[in-house]
């Protein structure tokens, strides 16, 4: 069972444009992970969030965790093509145990 | 301070051998997991380890795939009889404590073909 949906599944826009990338469950999150894969590589931490509501910046990156801590969104101001990657949403699941990563999101930003 | 380093990078094995990945954690991670990534998929859990103690295998095959993470040297993940559904990007974690709000930190992975 697939407990994160991560939309779009794929996306392929132009340098300078903006956009926004989505994590969903249907069950409450104690905190939430964003990752960035690059081909090749594994996947590298960009935040964590864990309070609901929490908004948190990282140059061009505004990741949000939502109200109810069953959502989050990762928006992207500019696009380079440095961004280009697979974007992973991940929740623990309150104990030690693992992470659970979302179906990803595969960002292609063109010149 | 080096990273999760796992090696082989590549691995090609045919049907029916062996195949053996190993995974040395940051200096201080006694927490290991084992991730598997298919092509255009995200990850999925395998294996959770913590020194000599298997915590959660719960995300692994129950024939055919062991782990162990020994009180000396890398944690290995082996797959016996390799079938060409092993095919796959195989990462290893590593963290300093259980992931409950933890970071945890990713090695370059390995990537088994079984030809």
């Amino acid at each position: 069972t697939q407990l994160l949906e991560q939309s779009p599944q794929f996306l392929s826009i132009q340098e300078g444009e903006n956009l926004t990338v989505y994590c969903n469950s249907s069950s409450v999150f104690s905190s939430l992970q964003w990752y960035r894969q690059e081909p090749g590589e594994g996947p590298v931490l960009l935040v964590t969030v864990v309070t609901g509501g929490e908004v948190k910046k990282l140059k061009r990156l505004t990741f949000q965790f939502g109200d109810a801590r069953k959502d989050s969104s990762l928006h992207i101001t500019a696009a380079q093509p440095g961004d280009t990657g697979l974007y992973l949403c991940a929740r623990d699941t309150g104990t030690a145990s693992k992470l659970t990563f979302g179906t990803g999101t595969r960002l292609q930003v063109t010149l | 301070n080096a990273g999760v380093m796992q090696n082989p990078r590549h691995l090609v094995r045919r049907r029916g051998q062996e195949a053996r990945l190993r995974c040395s954690p940051m200096k201080g991670h006694s927490h290991v997991y084992w991730y598997r990534q298919l092509p255009e998929e995200g990850l999925k859990f395998m294996v959770y380890l913590q020194k000599e103690n298997i915590i959660d295998e719960s995300g692994m095959p129950k024939e055919r795939f062991s782990a162990e993470f020994p009180k000396e040297g890398p944690s290995i993940l082996r797959i016996q009889q390799v079938v060409r559904g092993d095919s796959a990007a195989y990462f290893c974690a590593s963290s300093p404590r259980g992931l409950s709000n933890t970071e945890a930190f990713f090695g370059q992975g390995t990537r088994l073909t079984v030809v």
